[in-house]
């Protein structure tokens, strides 16, 4: 069966700090989707990022970036320059045809 | 075209009642999902449509739970004999996925949220 496991229950920083939410997750797939998304305060979940299990190449977009290793299974997300409206859940979500979501992250933001 | 769309955005309701939820996906996707959520808790699986069919279901999810997606398009999902461990925000998503393109991400709903007296 699928796993996930977002360790981190809840984190906070000051506004500006760089924030690195972890990610991993099992499977036996050898082909995938990675996925992640963010439920601010009013309750809806808005997609962020999605990456492929089959091309390890880490990017960036805009503050956002992030770290995929298929041998460690990790799907790592950061935020540089962290602002108070980035405070929300954030979920990572590997996709198998249905998606699983992880218990998800609360950041909080602080000015 | 404005999302996907559910209604009703809440559901109160006894314990023992049915209740039914709509949900109308972006109008292109050909899939189709429905999640649960509870408080402090991510999204859990229910079932998932590709097109018309159901190719999935949740063996976590009791027989009181069926879902349809006539002609491919709306889906709706319908919890029978209520209890009060149902209570929880319903959650639907859609999604474009093609063999040429992979897996697209999840557009989600306002979800309903379903409180069971």
């Amino acid at each position: 069966a699928q796993k996930v496991t977002q360790a981190q229950t809840e984190i906070s920083v000051v506004e500006k700090e760089d924030v690195t939410l972890d990610c991993v997750y099992e499977t036996r797939d050898t082909t995938y989707y990675l996925f992640w998304y963010k439920q601010p305060p009013s309750g809806e979940l808005v997609f962020l990022i999605r990456r492929n299990s089959f091309d390890e190449q880490n990017e960036i977009s805009g503050r956002y970036s992030w770290n995929f290793q298929k041998s460690t299974s990790s799907f790592n997300f950061t935020i540089t320059a962290s602002q108070v409206v980035d405070s929300a859940v954030y979920f990572c979500a590997p996709s198998f045809n249905k998606f699983y979501f992880g218990s998800g992250t609360k950041l909080n933001v602080k000015p | 075209d404005t999302g996907v769309s559910q209604d009703p955005r809440h559901k109160i309701t006894k314990r023992g009642q049915n209740v039914t939820f709509r949900c109308d996906p972006i109008s292109e996707h050909n899939r189709l999902y429905w999640y649960r959520q509870t408080l402090g808790q991510g999204p859990e699986f229910l079932t998932y449509f590709q097109n018309e069919a159901q190719l999935e279901k949740s063996r976590l999810l009791s027989n009181r739970f069926s879902a349809e997606r006539p002609k491919g398009s709306f889906s709706t999902l319908e919890i029978q004999r209520t209890e009060q461990g149902d209570s929880a925000m319903y959650l639907c998503a859609s999604s474009l996925s093609a063999v040429h393109r992979g897996q697209g991400e999840l557009f989600f709903g306002s979800g309903t949220q379903l409180s069971v007296l």
